[in-house]
C-alpha cells in the first residue's frame, strides 16, 4: 500500500543508452512531478503533469521525456545517456498544482551513467 | 526565481537538545513547507506555513515565518537518534502566467548522536 512508487530504485548503466523509470500514485492525487536531486542533495523540479496535461516543464534537455498515461502514473524516458545525468531521481504526487498542497515523495531511483 | 537557503548546512546535536535550523527566501511568498528527508529516502512533509501565520506547531516541530525578514525556522524539541535527517526548506514560486512549483533550499543535514 505504497502512496508513491517508483521502479527501478537503482540503474546503472552506460553512456548513449536509453533509459526508462516508472512512478505509479495510489493517492488519488491529480499532480504528479519529477525532481532531480543532485550529488549535493539539491532538489530541482523537472516536469510537472496535471490531469495528464503538462504544466512545468523547466529548462531540461529534450533527451528527457515524460509521459502520463493516466493521472495514476507519470513515467521518465531518457535518451542517449551523460554522465551528468548520474542523480536521484524523485516521482512526487500532490492534490492539486497549487503550492498548498504538501508532496507526497517516491523513494527515488539512484541513476549511474558510467 | 527564488530559492529557500537553510542554515546551518550541518547541524551535530546530542539526544535530547533542541535543534534550530533557520531558511531565508528571496521573493514574496504564499506558504513555505519543510520537509525531512532520511538518507536514501524521498521527502516526507513535515509542516506547511501560511504567509499569515507567525507560528505553527506539530507535535515536537515549531516553525516560525516572519515574512518581513524574509525568514524561517524550525525547531525540534527534545531530539532523537531517530530525528537524523536532512531538513528541506520550499517555497512555492509561482510567476504569472506559469504554474505553481516548489522550490526547494539545498537542506540542513541534523544528526542526532545517541
Amino acid at each position: 500500500d505504497t502512496a508513491v512508487s517508483q521502479t527501478p530504485k537503482y540503474l546503472v548503466t552506460q553512456m548513449g543508452n536509453d533509459k526508462s523509470i516508472k512512478c505509479e500514485q495510489n493517492l488519488g492525487h491529480d499532480t504528479m512531478y519529477w525532481y532531480k536531486q543532485d550529488s549535493k542533495k539539491f532538489l530541482k523540479i523537472m516536469f510537472s503533469y496535471n490531469n495528464k496535461e503538462l504544466i512545468i516543464n523547466e529548462t531540461v534537455p529534450n533527451r528527457f521525456s515524460p509521459k502520463s498515461p493516466d493521472k495514476a502514473h507519470l513515467n521518465l524516458h531518457i535518451n542517449s545517456l551523460e554522465l551528468g545525468d548520474s542523480a536521484v531521481y524523485f516521482c512526487a504526487s500532490s492534490q492539486g498544482p497549487t503550492g498548498f498542497d504538501e508532496q507526497y515523495f517516491g523513494p527515488g531511483t539512484r541513476l549511474t551513467v558510467t | 526565481s527564488q530559492q529557500g537557503e537553510e542554515d546551518p548546512q550541518a547541524l551535530s546535536i546530542q539526544e535530547g537538545e533542541n535543534a534550530t535550523m533557520n531558511c531565508s527566501y528571496k521573493t514574496s511568498i504564499n506558504n513555505l513547507q519543510w520537509y525531512r528527508q532520511n538518507s536514501g529516502r524521498g521527502l516526507v512533509h513535515l509542516i506547511l506555513i501560511r504567509s499569515n501565520e507567525r507560528e505553527k506547531h506539530s507535535g515536537r516541530l515549531r516553525v516560525t515565518l516572519d515574512t518581513s525578514k524574509k525568514s524561517s525556522s524550525l525547531l525540534i524539541t527534545a531530539s532523537r537518534a531517530a530525528d537524523t535527517a536532512s531538513y528541506f526548506c520550499a517555497t512555492d514560486d509561482w510567476e504569472e502566467g506559469s504554474n505553481y512549483k516548489l522550490t526547494f533550499g539545498k537542506g540542513t543535514l541534523l544528526t542526532v548522536n545517541p
